[in-house]
């Protein structure tokens, strides 16, 4: 059965901190890994990751992928309390690019001021 | 150009209640995908449609249906509600073919069976 799971679930920082959230995956036909930001309503999306070893940029944030051992990671440098949120991973699996995403657990981030 | 539009945004049934929630997909997009979202938990897939028959469909009951429309529009129906149906149920659009990026999600729809 195809598997996402996030570490922690759960984490507390201050502002300033730098935090690496988790993914790891077990799935047949991995076609791209995802990360989202999702406060209270619709996920919005953040990465694709679909080639080992190149890291994902944006601003603070950054992504890279691990097909050999199956992991994500995520990246936030310098967090601010707009970071908190739910961090979602997920991976779109399959012999085609159907839309259909299995997700993790999610990580809950609070940053403190 | 309008994304993915949900309705209602918040509902609450009785338990052994039938729930119908409404989804309009992203101009262009003809793939309607469904998640069920629980408090504390991942989005979980529900089912898909395309060319308005259900293309895949995830670990749920058949209490669990949907339909999709010429218009590409879709709606969830439940049946016989549960209080384990309380959630965050979301709609997300794609055009069939392209990769993950190009999925978008709707607000969701908020369901507490009481």
């Amino acid at each position: 059965e195809d598997k996402v799971v996030q570490s922690p679930l759960s984490l507390v920082v201050h502002e300033g901190d730098t935090v690496t959230l988790n993914c790891s995956y077990e799935v047949t036909n991995f076609r791209s890994l995802l990360w989202y930001k999702q406060e209270k309503k619709a996920p919005t999306f953040l990465f694709m990751l679909t080639s080992s070893g190149i890291e994902k940029k944006s601003g603070r944030l950054s992504s890279i992928l691990d097909k050999k051992e199956l992991f994500s990671i995520l990246n936030i440098t310098a967090t601010q309390t707009g970071d908190s949120a739910v961090y979602l991973c997920a991976v779109e699996a399959g012999s085609s690019n159907t839309g259909k995403l299995i997700f993790g657990q999610g990580t809950t981030l609070q940053v403190k001021p | 150009d309008a994304g993915v539009t949900q309705s209602p945004t918040h509902l609450i049934k009785t338990r052994g209640q039938q729930v119908t929630l409404r989804c309009s997909p992203k101009s262009g997009h003809d793939t309607v995908s469904w998640y069920q979202q629980a408090l504390g938990q991942g989005p979980q897939f529900i089912f898909q449609y395309y060319e308005e028959e259900e293309r895949q469909r995830g670990n749920f009951p058949d209490r669990f249906s949907g339909h999709q429309y010429p218009n590409y529009s879709s709606e969830l129906n439940v049946n016989a509600l549960l209080l384990g149906d309380s959630a965050l149920y979301l709609c997300a659009s794609s055009f069939t073919g392209r990769s993950g990026n190009t999925i978008y999600f709707g607000e969701g729809s908020w369901l507490t069976v009481v």
